[in-house]
């Protein structure tokens, strides 16, 4: 089955922190790969990236695609307590079927 | 403009029971997709519908099926239901690619 690995699985840091989440993957025939961040229920869109290399930016949070190496990462700059999240990568193929992995448990810490 | 509704909100259901969960997309989305998300993991993708079409189909067994209306709202079916069925379920409206989801239905078979 296809895999969608993120890591790490949980991570804390004070306010202030600076966070790298990872997330890589084994297949290349896909569409795009999205980022959620996940509060208590409903996953909510923070980035679709389609193209290698190329950084897409919201506020604090950024994110980068590297279709050579296979992953993505999620930079949060100066976290804050509200970041404290689960975030989804999940990859979408072209039949529509996303696939997430597993999440990874950010909490910050005042 | 209102985001994705779910209803009900939880369920409490017995083995062998049906049950059915409801979903009504973002205004002008076309796209439903179902998703089921186990604690501690991230949402599997259950079926995805476009214009009352199905035009994809996870890894469930029979017992899962979907339907999608001509005011493109949607309804999931679960019969037979297994203690494994216990879930949070996701319906997630798509507009160019970007799924945004509901705040889930929470169900749990005992």
């Amino acid at each position: 089955e296809d895999k969608v690995v993120q890591s790490p699985l949980s991570l804390v840091v004070h306010e202030g922190d600076t966070v790298t989440l990872n997330c890589s993957y084994e297949v290349t025939n896909f569409r795009s790969l999205l980022w959620y961040k996940q509060e208590k229920k409903a996953p909510t869109f923070l980035f679709m990236l389609t193209s290698s290399g190329i950084e897409k930016k919201s506020g604090r949070l950024s994110s980068i695609l590297d279709k050579k190496e296979l992953f993505s990462i999620l930079n949060i700059t100066a976290t804050q307590t509200g970041d404290s999240a689960v975030y989804l990568c999940a990859l979408l193929y072209n039949n529509n079927d996303m696939r997430f992995g597993a999440g990874t448990r950010l909490t910050v810490k005042p | 403009d209102t985001g994705v509704t779910q209803s009900p909100t939880h369920l409490i259901k017995t083995r062998g029971q049906q049950v059915t969960l409801r979903c009504s997309p973002i205004s002008g989305h076309k796209s439903v997709s179902w998703y089921q998300q186990v604690l501690g993991q991230g949402p599997q993708f259950i079926f995805q519908y476009y214009e009352k079409e199905e035009r994809g189909r996870g890894n469930f067994p029979d017992r899962f099926s979907a339907r999608q209306f001509p005011n493109y709202s949607s309804e999931l079916n679960v019969n037979a239901l297994l203690l494994g069925d216990s879930a949070l379920y996701l319906c997630a409206s798509s507009l160019e690619n970007i799924q945004y989801f509901g705040a889930g239905t929470r169900l749990s078979v005992l």
